[in-house]
């Protein structure tokens, strides 16, 4: 079993849906990060949280450390979000270990 | 402020060569990772850099893959000799280090193997 977990491995929806993305864990953390990667391979950090909620524009991330769960939303969902979001969890000596990826497909 | 530089982009081989792949991080950035991400799978950590010294390699492959850093800042990875299973895209991130978990990716060497 990976020590991170997402759900689900692809969604495909329409666009101004309301999108949430799961993450569930089974070690120990320092941080949860959420990443974006595009088709072309480059990955952007959306959100490193360790407790509670954060939002930038329409995305929000929260975080249950007692349930060891993360979840990403999108609001009013668009095509341009159409992308591989990836949940990673900060590990001693500034160690990232990664999920396997959710890949959003947003239909206009 | 110049992002975490990869090259080449792209590259075919066929299997039993060799290929190295060349990484320049960010400005002052102590700590410099390798991963491998193969189709389908969330990036796996093939070798830290702390510096010039080598933090965590438990999973390269060290019968055929190499990396360093020598002077602490650029960074090369080589396969000598490359196998289909190595096809993939590796990444390369960098971070502050100091207990930064803040990583910056570049934008990946996507290799396919034939």
């Amino acid at each position: 079993k990976n020590e991170v977990e997402q759900s689900p491995q692809n969604l495909t929806a329409q666009e101004g849906e309301f999108i949430t993305i799961n993450c569930s864990y089974s070690v120990g953390i320092s941080a949860l990060h959420w990443l974006q990667q595009h088709p072309g391979g480059g990955i952007v950090s959306l959100f490193m949280l360790s407790s509670g909620k954060k939002k930038h524009g329409r995305l929000i991330a929260t975080i249950n450390i007692q349930e060891k769960h993360s979840s990403l939303h999108i609001t009013a969902s668009h095509p341009r979000d159409s992308a591989v979001y990836i949940c990673a969890v900060g590990r001693g000596a500034q160690k990232l270990v990664f999920g396997q990826g959710t890949r959003l497909t947003i239909n206009p | 402020e110049a992002g975490v530089a990869q090259s080449p982009r792209y590259k075919i081989i066929e299997k039993r060569q060799s290929v190295a792949f060349w990484c320049n991080p960010i400005s002052g950035h102590a700590t410099l990772y390798w991963y491998q991400q193969i189709l389908g799978q969330g990036p796996k950590l093939l070798i830290q850099f702390q510096n010039n010294g080598v933090v965590d390699d438990s999973q390269l492959p060290k019968d055929r893959f190499s990396a360093e850093r020598l002077k602490g800042v650029d960074s090369t990875l080589k396969i000598q000799p490359a196998k289909l299973e190595d096809s993939a895209v590796y990444l390369c991130a960098s971070s502050l280090g100091r207990r930064s978990y803040e990583q910056y990716f570049g934008p990946g060497t996507r290799l396919t193997v034939t």
